[in-house]
């Protein structure tokens, strides 16, 4: 699996968007990226994940680059809940078998998020 | 709404007892997995299921071990806990053909 580059710490003002930037230049192919977040005391929770094109769901949106090296997290209205710690994690899509869902976490970026 | 519950919250164990970890997920996926977290070192993978009876070793497996005898209920066994193995154990569950994992709440295992 590719490796991934997040900043450690960002701060957002509540309301405003908060933008989560990855690195990823050496993905592949056939490499997802999928973005978790976890809240303080509570286990990991799944945001979004997207291979090419850029994705929307009810808690975020993912812009991937054209050459997909790299990506953000867009919080459209960050509150105080999003305040957590984001990661970025690169699969290969298609592994099959029992590769699916070793998932490696990193140090994430420690998102606060301000009143 | 996916839901993975944990057996508890917070448990406190004695060296050497047997401990027993319970995770129950509702969506009936075939993949579940057991992670500790410590601080300053992440999320570590222990064990793996991808069917019923069927488990895979993660990246620390030492000192830990796994039952899957149903779909739903996957179990992480410290045969003898010792202080190393405190820590932040979390259970999540997915389904075959994707890497989204639901995560429970954790249990946080002091082992005294």
């Amino acid at each position: 699996d590719a490796k991934t580059t997040q900043p450690p710490s960002m701060d957002c003002a509540e309301g405003r968007a908060a933008n989560l930037p990855c690195n990823h230049s050496t993905i592949s192919g056939n490499e997802y990226v999928y973005w978790y977040r976890q809240i303080h005391s509570q286990g990991p929770q799944y945001i979004i994940h997207g291979l090419k094109n850029n994705e929307t769901n009810e808690m975020a949106s993912l812009i991937i680059t054209e050459d997909r090296k790299s990506s953000t997290l867009i919080l459209p209205h960050a509150t105080l809940r999003d305040t957590a710690v984001y990661y970025c994690i690169v699969r290969v899509g298609d592994a099959g078998g029992t590769s699916y869902g070793k998932l490696t976490f990193g140090q994430g970026t420690i998102l606060t998020v301000h009143p | 709404d996916v839901k993975v519950t944990q057996s508890s919250r917070y448990l406190v164990k004695r060296t050497g007892e047997k401990v027993f970890l319970e995770c129950v997920q509702d969506m009936d996926h075939e993949n579940m997995f057991w992670y500790r977290q410590d601080p300053g070192l992440g999320l570590r993978l222990i064990y793996f299921s991808y069917d019923v009876k069927m488990k895979e070793k993660g990246d620390i497996p030492e000192g830990y071990s796994v039952s899957r005898e149903k779909k739903e209920r996957f179990s992480l066994i410290l045969e003898s806990a010792s202080t190393n193995q405190t820590s932040m154990y979390l259970c999540a569950s997915g389904p075959s053909d994707t890497d989204t994992q639901y995560f429970g709440p954790g249990t946080r295992l002091t082992v005294l």
